[in-house]
């Protein structure tokens, strides 16, 4: 399996643009989480989806950031109107949710550095 | 997540041991304790977990102290590879299911 993949790696736009993010996760991982790591934040949850529903938004900073998960292998992350201090790096990770305690073993993509400016 | 105590940073000389601490005082008796590492610009990285029992794999050692209020990350033999963020987590069960809150973890240098 090829891992987590998410595109772009790099993105540098300017303040007001929309930006989407975009995360493929791994196949047959049913729950999928979308980060943000900052020097200041650190690395914080943002969304994460079961099934393609979200179940817990609570850390998407305002309403300028959105997430959708159309079908299991694709999710987008969007910001729009982007803004300079969402610059970030942006993570996507997937894990299989069988339902044992044992489920918090997540695997992460390679991220994508935002850049506003 | 349980609250997790970690050092800012450590060194270690590569091809010795480096043993991470991590207190974790307030965990449940059915919360696992995962560590991951983050190595500069990539994603984080599972590495280990364990619930009561000392575990082993590829990657490391996890040994976890009886009444389960700390643990030990042990990288037999460190190598300049090593050099990363490690981050102990004890995601709490519930309704945060699979919700992993990332502290500061610790900075591990391995020099040469």
């Amino acid at each position: 399996d090829a891992g987590v993949i998410q595109s772009p790696r790099h993105e540098v736009t300017e303040m007001g643009q929309e930006v989407t993010l975009r995360c493929k996760p791994i196949s047959g991982h049913d729950y999928l989480f979308w980060y943000r790591q900052t020097m200041m934040r650190g690395l914080e949850l943002l969304i994460y989806f079961n099934n393609n529903v979200p179940i817990d938004d609570s850390g998407m900073p305002e309403d300028r950031f959105s997430a959708k998960m159309p079908n299991a292998s694709f999710s987008t992350l969007k910001i729009q109107p982007s803004e300079p201090r969402d610059s970030a790096v942006y993570f996507c990770a997937s894990t299989t949710g069988a339902g044992s305690l044992e489920s918090d073993t997540q695997y992460f993509g390679p991220g994508t550095r935002l850049t506003v400016l | 997540d349980a609250k997790t105590t970690q050092p800012t940073s450590m060194d270690c000389a590569e091809g010795r041991a480096a043993n991470l601490p991590c207190n974790h005082s307030t965990i449940s008796g059915n919360e696992y304790v995962y560590w991951y590492r983050q190595i500069h610009s990539q994603g984080p990285q599972y590495i280990i977990h364990g619930l009561k029992n000392n575990e082993t794999n590829e990657m490391a050692s996890l040994i976890i102290t009886e009444d389960r209020k700390s643990s030990t990350l042990i990288l037999p033999h460190a190598t300049l590879r090593d050099t990363a963020v490690y981050y102990c987590i004890a995601p709490r069960r519930g309704t945060s299911y699979g919700k992993l809150t990332f502290g500061q973890g610790t900075i591990l240098t391995v020099h040469p």
